[in-house]
């Protein structure tokens, strides 16, 4: 049983540009949470995705936008990307309620 | 907004040697969760306390919380070299709720 899958697992890009990530959750999960973890500190969380909506937000603008599809795989897209966006980006499936598991994460460098 | 503080920031420890790291909420909670992650790497999770009072076990890793739910402590008895890497303590405050994730903690085994 495949756990939770992240692609790319690493990616450079450039002050302006726009990213797109990607994550597939575990087999029999519905719930796709996607959090951005600065260098050293622990990870904040951005966005849930339940049923292909967005059910809850943290404190990020609206340049930090998302998608699930109806396989409940689910993207994360970044628009004019900032220096301080580069980080590592997680995502955690979970079915409704339950525990969240990591996939191993996206290294985002901005420069 | 809810705090999570998490202690100590960093622990060196001989191998063989128990440890204890606390986790402490401003608000009482739903679901406390312990994870262990890797240097730049995903999340691997470790245990989910729910009940006041709640005490699990994980081979030698230990995770109790407090009766009015709001505290939590990992103990890790006889370190081995692979328990080495950053523990993080994260809480939902409802089902189904994003978690908050303290800043973690540095762990380093000395063999």
């Amino acid at each position: 049983d495949a756990g939770v899958t992240q692609s790319p697992t690493h990616l450079i890009k450039t002050r302006g540009q726009q990213v797109t990530l990607r994550c597939s959750p575990k087999s029999g999960h519905d719930t796709v949470s996607w959090y951005q973890q600065a260098l050293g500190q622990g990870p904040q969380f951005i966005f849930q995705y339940y049923e292909e909506e967005e059910r809850q937000r943290g404190n990020f603008p609206d340049r930090f936008s998302g998608h699930q599809y109806p396989n409940y795989s689910s993207e994360l897209n970044v628009n004019a990307l900032l220096l301080g966006d580069s980080a590592l980006y997680l995502c955690a499936s979970s079915l409704v309620g339950l525990t969240q598991y990591f996939g191993p994460g996206t290294r985002l460098t901005v420069l | 907004s809810q705090e999570l503080e998490q202690s100590p920031q960093s622990l060196i420890v001989q191998e063989g040697k128990n440890l204890t790291i606390n986790c402490t909420s401003s608000k009482t909670l739903y679901g406390l969760y312990w994870y262990k992650q890797k240097y730049g790497e995903g999340l691997i999770f470790l245990m989910m306390l729910q009940k006041g009072g709640e005490e699990k076990s994980h081979e030698k890793i230990t995770a109790k919380l407090d009766e009015k739910k709001q505290q939590s402590s990992l103990h890790i008895t006889a370190s081995q070299p692979s328990h080495a890497g950053i523990y993080l303590c994260g809480a939902a405050m409802n089902r189904d709720d994003k978690i908050i994730f303290g800043k973690g903690t540095r762990l380093h085994i000395l063999p």
